[in-house]
């Protein structure tokens, strides 16, 4: 059984800090590996999505790296704004099927401080 | 209107209620999923439609029924439901082709109360 691993579970760090998001998974036959920010009391926008076969996207000042064979996924965030606290979730794709049925670790919480 | 839309945003209801949530997506995506999100637990998937047809039912309660009437369109029916299911409840879609799971996009969510 799938199982994905976020740790930390929270994190504060100042304004301007370069930081790193950690993601682990059980079972390393995914399709693809995506990353999640979600708001307090708001759903989820995706972020950044790596297919089984790429080591990692950017978008802006988001990183996010895949390694598969030993099942682990960064997050890098360069030069963290306040406005970038929110809780980041990752989500492992279950392999098989015709549909994208992820599945999601609990989360790290950022806080940015200003 | 874009993306994916739910309604209502917030709900309250007791456990004799019959109440629905419903989404509607603009992305023309061929794949609609419902998620729960309970505090300090990991979302968790109860309904997949693909075409319109079920394909994935994860043990969910027979309280809890899907309908997808169309592609973009889904609904969540509620009827006696227990107070642990308070919960916020996400709608999403996808464009999958055989073999190449897409990008997943997120409702807002609904907001649920059992009193």
């Amino acid at each position: 059984k799938q199982e994905v691993t976020q740790i930390p579970a929270a994190l504060s760090v100042p304004e301007g800090e370069n930081l790193v998001l950690n993601c682990s998974f059980t079972d390393s036959a995914i399709y693809n590996l995506q990353w999640f920010r979600q708001d307090p009391g708001k759903g989820l926008t995706s972020l950044l999505l790596i297919q089984s076969s790429q080591r990692e996207q950017t978008s802006g000042r988001l990183n996010a790296s895949l390694d598969k064979s030993s099942g682990r996924s960064t997050l890098y965030i360069a030069a963290s704004q306040p406005g970038d606290s929110a809780t980041y979730l990752c989500a492992v794709s279950r392999y098989g099927g015709a549909t994208n049925k992820l599945i999601f670790g609990t989360g790290t919480l950022l806080a940015v401080q200003p | 209107e874009t993306g994916v839309t739910q309604t209502p945003r917030h709900l309250v209801m007791g456990m004799t209620n019959k109440k629905s949530l419903k989404c509607e997506q603009h992305l023309g995506h061929n794949a609609m999923y419902w998620y729960k999100q309970s505090a300090k637990k990991p979302l968790e998937l109860m309904f997949v439609y693909s075409l319109e047809e079920r394909v994935e039912n994860n043990s969910v309660p027979s309280r809890f029924s899907p309908e997808c009437p169309n592609s973009s369109h889904l609904f969540l029916h509620l009827h006696t439901l227990q107070p642990e299911d308070s919960a916020l409840y996400l709608c999403a879609s996808s464009q999958d082709t055989q073999g190449w799971a897409g990008e997943l996009f997120f409702g807002e969510g609904s907001r649920l109360t059992v009193l």
